[in-house]
This record gives structure tokens, C-alpha cells and sequence, in this order.
């Protein structure tokens, strides 16, 4: 099956540093990757959706010059929070679809545990 | 948006009845609804999927319904073990471009 890779699993930072995670589809090509968060026994909150070589549309309420999302290429998606601060500690989750029609199944990472100090 | 809801967000049962997770969405061109089950720690995994333009789809124990006119689907799981113990989410979307998730089930199937 699909697979797809988020790293790291797990980071801490000071407040104010920031922090890239990866996202990458293993054995496929993902034309269309999505981010999300999740706090401790929650859902899962969009926060983006980005698709390869184009600009990322962000949910209402989600700032995208603090949570800057990269999609270069087809199987790569990073997503950089900068200038952390502890209200952004939480679980950020990535996933990915291979965008051919008719196939709407995602994908999901494993997940990356972000603590901010 | 989207708006998602989704009932009960806590459910046990005995090992061996049947349990029923409900959701309602309000986007009339949502047409892809998913069910994920997340463990403890784990990533959410894909466990069945209903398109719009079908009612019911079944696989093996678990089953989706889907009511287009009252915007609402429901997840069955019957004959419950101890291993489908986990948070289940429902979750809609229009073809796949965005999804929108529910807000969790907690299931605990009691031996």
C-alpha cells in the first residue's frame, strides 16, 4: 500500500526558533499533500492543502506567514513553523493523495510531535 | 466551510454487539465520506469509504450507510472485538480536495 513519511517524529524548540517538518510519499506520487493538527484527543484541524508546484490554500484562521508550506516537488511537502511559541506545541499530521481522478483516498504520516519551551 | 459533526464522541460495548457512529455534514457538495480508526498514538488509517452516488457499502463487519437528502452517514461495526478498540473519525470531502473531519469516537469494545 501507499506509504508515506513525516520527519522527525518528535521535536523540541526554544521559543522564537523554527522548526521544518517533512512530509514524503515513498512509492508514489503525490500530487496533492494536506497538513493537519490535532490536539491530545481531539480531530484532526486542516490547516492546508498544497499541490505540487503551486501555492498552498490555508483554512480560514490558520496563518500562513507562520506556518510556511512548501510542495516542490511530487513526493516532498515540508512545512516550516516559524517563530514558534508554546501554543504551537501539538501533533502535526501529513497526508498525501495521488491526485488522479476518481481517487480521492489520503494517505496519513506518522505524525510529528512538536514541543515548544 | 464544511461542518462535521459527529455521535457519540464515547461509545462501549460488549464484545460481540454491534456499534453505531453517526455524522452529519452541511456541504450538499461534499461526495467522498471516509472512516479512519486512529489507535494511541498511530496515524489514522483508511477503514472503509463511501462515494455519493452509492448508499450502503459493506466489508466484512464494517458497514457505511449514507443518506444524501438528510446529509448524514453512519458507520456499523458489528460483532465487536477487543482490537476495534480506538477513536474513529468520520470525514467528508468534495473529490477528495479538502477534507473535513468529524470529531472523534472513542470506542471501547469490553471483552
Amino acid at each position: 500500500g501507499a506509504v508515506v513519511s513525516q520527519h522527525p517524529s518528535r521535536v523540541i524548540c526554544k521559543s522564537g526558533t523554527s522548526v521544518k517538518i517533512e512530509c514524503r510519499s515513498l512509492d508514489f506520487q503525490a500530487t496533492t499533500m494536506f497538513w493537519y493538527r490535532q490536539f491530545p484527543k481531539k480531530s484532526l484541524m486542516l490547516m492546508a492543502t498544497s499541490n505540487e508546484g503551486s501555492k498552498a490554500t490555508y483554512e480560514q484562521g490558520v496563518e500562513k506567514d507562520k506556518f510556511l508550506i512548501n510542495h516542490a516537488s511530487l513526493t516532498l511537502s515540508t512545512l516550516t513553523v516559524t517563530s514558534a511559541h508554546p501554543e504551537d506545541s501539538s501533533f502535526y499530521i501529513c497526508s498525501a493523495r495521488e491526485g488522479e481522478w476518481g481517487i480521492e483516498t489520503q494517505y496519513f504520516g506518522p505524525g510529528t510531535r512538536l514541543l515548544v519551551l | 466551510g464544511e461542518n462535521v459533526e459527529q455521535h457519540p464522541s464515547t461509545l462501549s460495548v460488549q464484545e460481540g454487539d454491534s456499534a453505531v457512529i453517526k455524522c452529519t455534514y452541511s456541504d450538499s457538495a461534499s461526495n467522498y465520506f471516509p472512516w479512519y480508526k486512529q489507535e494511541l498514538g498511530k496515524r489514522p488509517q483508511l477503514i472503509i469509504d463511501i462515494r455519493s452516488n452509492v448508499g450502503e457499502k459493506k466489508d466484512q463487519r464494517i458497514a457505511v450507510t449514507l443518506n444524501k437528502t438528510a446529509k448524514h452517514f453512519s458507520l456499523h461495526i458489528t460483532e465487536t472485538q477487543p482490537e476495534d478498540s480506538a477513536v474513529y473519525f468520520c470525514a467528508a470531502s468534495i473529490t477528495g480536495n479538502q477534507f473535513y473531519f468529524g470529531t472523534g469516537t472513542s470506542l471501547t469494545v469490553i471483552p
